[in-house]
């Protein structure tokens, strides 16, 4: 099964406009963290913000954050005020604690385009 | 700037050539990281390093030789590749293993191609 899913492929936002892309898990440990990484076409993984699974408020990083729902073990990622150069493929990614911690899954990404 | 510097960046070899990617950090990490990624694909992770030891191998086929000569270093030899190699190569560190918020910082990876 599937670790992290990413259903939105592409994905298309007006400058300065507020964007949600997607991102599910799947664990059974109870102790996990969730990342989000932006890969511009220049290739380098860029991290933009964490949450972990005990973390009570979601997180937030300047205009990133995330919107967790744990129960639904969902980790959406919310991007306020597109830019230009926020155009990229964002990949979501968790770290488990008990079975995995050496390892990042990776989910298969969204490609964002913002439209001027 | 990435804080954990590739090269090269881009790599074009033989199918019977021996090469090296090298990878360097100096923010005191002591895991490394490989990963492989191939073209619109999440990145699988190859071999992690931890305190210069070899902790993970990812059942990669004998033609990719990890090295980790100090806590900086870690280079990733290539020999008798096959076409199917050509991907991107990404580095990353952390600052140890096994820590579930512990975040990898990669490098800008190096883009193989196999002839």
């Amino acid at each position: 099964a599937q670790k992290i899913t990413q259903t939105q492929p592409g994905m298309f936002v007006q400058e300065k406009e507020a964007v949600t892309l997607d991102c599910t898990y799947d664990t059974s440990d109870q102790s996990y963290g969730l990342f989000w990484y932006k890969q511009p076409s220049s290739g380098e993984m860029i991290f933009l913000i964490y949450q972990g699974s005990y973390d009570e408020q979601n997180a937030t990083e300047g205009r990133y954050s995330l919107n967790f729902q744990k129960a639904r073990k969902s980790a959406n990622l919310v991007i306020s005020a597109s830019q230009l150069g926020d155009s990229a493929m964002y990949f979501c990614a968790m770290r488990e604690t008990q079975t995995g911690a050496n390892n990042l899954f990776f989910g298969t990404g969204t490609r964002l385009t913002v439209i001027p | 700037d990435t804080e954990v510097t590739q090269t090269p960046k881009h790599l074009v070899m033989g199918m019977t050539n021996k090469k090296s990617l090298k990878c360097e950090q100096h923010m005191g990490h002591r895991a490394m990281y490989w990963y492989k990624q191939k073209a619109k694909k999440p990145p699988e992770l190859m071999f992690v390093y931890s305190y210069e030891k070899l902790s993970i191998n990812e059942s990669v086929p004998s033609r990719f030789s990890p090295e980790c000569p100090n806590s900086s270093l870690l280079n990733l030899h290539l020999h008798a590749l096959q076409p199917e190699d050509s991907a991107l190569y990404l580095c990353a560190s952390s600052q140890a293993v096994g820590v579930a918020n512990e975040k990898l910082f990669f490098g800008s990876g190096t883009q193989l191609s196999v002839l």
